[in-house]
């Protein structure tokens, strides 16, 4: 099985930082990653996929970049609804293997 | 707007089983491969199982695997997983979402139901 790797687990930042969120994966993906963001209670939302391209309504401060093993997701400037947790997902394979999440938290 | 419903979620003992359900509604429903996802309290995301836009294919996580059925009635538009010999390691949210495909289970979740609550207690 793949795995999936975020890094950091938990981020602290102020509204209008950038952020960079890391994401690797155990084997080459090429470009089958997708990235979602989830706030409490409520069901993840997508926000990249195919690694950059950027979902439907999303903000473009959201961009997603890489391919093979190591992705990013970059916020250019935090907004307070951006304060939420963000998984990465793999689609590679059908087992659809997410990563263990990055929770970004109001400095 | 594409729209999902679950249902189904409870309160069950170890061993019991339990029937989730996901209405669909704002798209063809038959043009598109479905999931259940679920997270336990507290934790992440894991994927438990997929069908084909006509249902002829299916796929499931290990830790399902003959336990679980996941199916799909296209006279009602509905997403179901019967669940069975269920565990207190199956205690989670389990959420539907749509893949952007019709046949194959290799793609990611465009659109997610609100999520149902099951809980394996005695």
């Amino acid at each position: 099985d793949i795995q999936m790797t975020q890094s950091p687990s938990t981020l602290s930042a102020s509204v209008g930082d950038r952020v960079t969120i890391t994401c690797r994966a155990s084997q080459s993906i090429s470009s089958w990653l997708a990235w979602y963001q989830q706030k409490p209670g409520k069901a993840p939302k997508l926000l990249i996929y195919d690694a950059s391209s950027l979902e439907s309504g999303v903000p473009s401060r959201f961009s997603g970049s890489g391919s093979g093993t190591e992705f990013t997701l970059s916020i250019s400037s935090l907004q307070p609804d951006d304060f939420a947790t963000y998984y990465c997902q793999q689609y590679n394979s059908y087992s659809g293997t997410f990563g263990q999440g990055t929770k970004v938290e109001i400095k | 707007e594409v729209q999902l419903l679950d249902s189904g979620g409870g309160l069950v003992q170890p061993g019991g089983s339990l029937r989730l359900s996901c209405a669909a509604s704002g798209f063809t429903f038959s043009s598109y491969a479905m999931s259940w996802v679920r997270q336990a309290p507290g934790k992440g995301l894991e994927w438990v199982s997929s069908i084909s836009g006509g249902g002829g294919y299916t796929y499931y996580a290990d830790s399902v695997k003959g336990r679980f059925t996941i199916s799909r009635d296209k006279t009602k538009n509905t997403l179901n997983l019967q669940m069975n010999s269920l565990r207190a390691e199956d205690t989670a949210v389990y959420y539907c979402a749509r893949l952007p495909t019709v046949v194959s289970p290799e793609g990611f979740f465009d659109s997610w139901g609100q999520g149902t609550l099951v809980t394996v207690s005695s």
